[in-house]
């Protein structure tokens, strides 16, 4: 049973452009939700996370918007860079016992 | 400040046969996963240990797969015998704590292919 799903295997962006990359949850129960990128042949690396007590999270270049009526969220990324181009993977998580759930991923390439 | 250490990087191995990996976890982080991920998948958690505890090994194949984390630091995971459907990466994460939102750390993975 996929609690976290990313419903978009792949995206292709040009440089300079948006990057709108998205996540949908079905457990009521998460409250911290985290972005991860992910380069070939390494491990994820946490990108920008936001807690369920917020709509929105700001760090440079990326922004997480989180809507909990709708259970969903998504990482923006302004401008796009090539750089940028890796997989994204959403997680979530529950207060306790701090176990985070992935999604598939979003393999995003930004073409120069 | 080191990150998680994994070895090896990659195995190739027949089924049936066994394997091990080993994972160093970031100095002074208590909490210690194991995750699986297949090929298209996001990880999915095998065992997550508090210092020499397990936690959590709801996910964990006890049949055929094993993990220890002796003294609270290092660790192994064990898979024996190993079947085709454990073709993945294994990646091992660590944090500071469990409880709470405590950021996981990953390191680089070993990618285990079974033939």
């Amino acid at each position: 049973d996929q609690q976290v799903k990313q419903n978009s295997p792949s995206l292709s962006v040009q440089e300079g452009r948006i990057s709108i990359l998205n996540c949908d949850y079905t457990n009521s129960m998460f409250d911290y939700f985290l972005w991860y990128k992910k380069y070939p042949a390494e491990g994820p690396t946490f990108l920008i996370s936001i807690s369920s007590i917020k709509d929105k999270n700001e760090d440079g270049r990326f922004t997480v918007f989180l809507n909990k009526s709708a259970k969903h969220l998504s990482l923006h990324i302004v401008p796009s860079q090539p750089g940028d181009s890796a997989v994204y993977f959403c997680a979530a998580s529950a207060w306790a016992g701090n176990q985070f759930y992935f999604g598939t991923g979003t393999s995003l390439t930004v073409i120069p | 400040e080191a990150g998680v250490a994994q070895s090896p990087r990659y195995k190739i191995i027949e089924k049936r046969q066994s394997v091990a990996f080993w994972c160093n976890p970031i100095s002074g982080h208590a909490t210690l996963y194991w995750y699986q991920q297949i090929l298209g998948q996001g990880p999915k958690l095998l065992i997550q240990f508090q210092n020499n505890g397990v936690v959590d090994d709801s996910q964990l194949p006890k049949d055929r797969f094993s993990a220890e984390r002796l003294k609270g630091v290092d660790s192994t995971l064990k898979i024996q015998p190993a079947k085709l459907e454990d073709s993945a990466v294994y990646l091992c994460a660590s944090s500071l704590d469990r409880v709470g939102h405590n950021e996981q750390f990953f390191g680089p993975g070993t990618r285990l292919t079974v033939l």
